[in-house]
């Protein structure tokens, strides 16, 4: 079973508007990480969320832990397309020094 | 500072035949990752090390081997290549607290066999 869900698997949204991202979890969440990832590169670190409630933005992206630790989401207001590609989450589910355990990750296009 | 640097970035491989993916960190990391990312699958956990001398399978080890004799390298080593590894194979490491930034990924070596 997957440990980790995303959602939506793939988006397509015009220039300008808003979306979100879901990443949830069967197990408790003790740090949720956000990645995202361009074609052929690899994955860069957008944010970190560790207290429940927890809420966290860099330019026009705002990251989100909800209070029972087992959900977070990711918000991009007024996309753009510089926004475009795989938006992936980590998590650490066991605490302490286990691998991280990442979602399967949502496509995201950005269209004029 | 580099990072985490993988090579090669392409490698086309025949079935049957082997080869080693480079991993290098120049961070001093203790903990170093190796994942594979299939279309559409996310990234599974392939080996992973706490530290030179130490390794660990995680959830797909099937097919590969690794060593771990230096603080900065952590080869993948791809014995009898076979059409399922084709993927994009990722190399990460991280401080030995799981910090603010949590893993410094490497920019990826895809390969195929054929």
């Amino acid at each position: 079973s997957q440990e980790l869900e995303q959602s939506p698997q793939s988006l397509i949204v015009q220039e300008g508007k808003n979306l979100t991202i879901n990443c949830t979890s069967s197990k408790t969440l003790y740090g949720l990480y956000w990645y995202k990832q361009k074609y052929g590169e690899g994955l860069i670190f957008l944010m970190m969320l560790q207290k429940g409630g927890e809420e966290k933005s860099h330019e026009k992206i705002t990251a989100k832990l909800d209070e029972k630790k087992q959900q977070s989401s990711l918000h991009i207001t007024a996309s753009q397309p510089s926004h475009a590609g795989i938006y992936l989450c980590g998590a650490d589910i066991r605490s302490g020094n286990t691998p991280l355990v990442f979602g399967k990750g949502t496509r995201l296009s950005v269209i004029a | 500072n580099a990072g985490v640097t993988q090579t090669p970035k392409f490698r086309i491989l025949k079935i049957g035949q082997s080869m080693t993916l480079q991993c290098t960190q120049d961070m001093n990391h203790n903990y170093m990752y190796w994942y594979r990312q299939d279309p559409g699958m996310g990234l599974k956990l392939i080996y992973y090390s706490v530290g030179a001398g130490i390794t660990d399978k995680g959830e797909v080890p099937n097919g590969y081997n690794v060593s771990r004799s230096t603080t900065e390298d952590f080869p993948l080593r791809l014995e009898l290549a076979a059409p399922s590894q084709t993927s994009v194979y990722f190399c990460a490491s991280r401080d030995r607290h799981l910090d603010f930034y949590g893993y410094t990924f490497g920019s990826g070596t895809r390969l195929t066999v054929v």
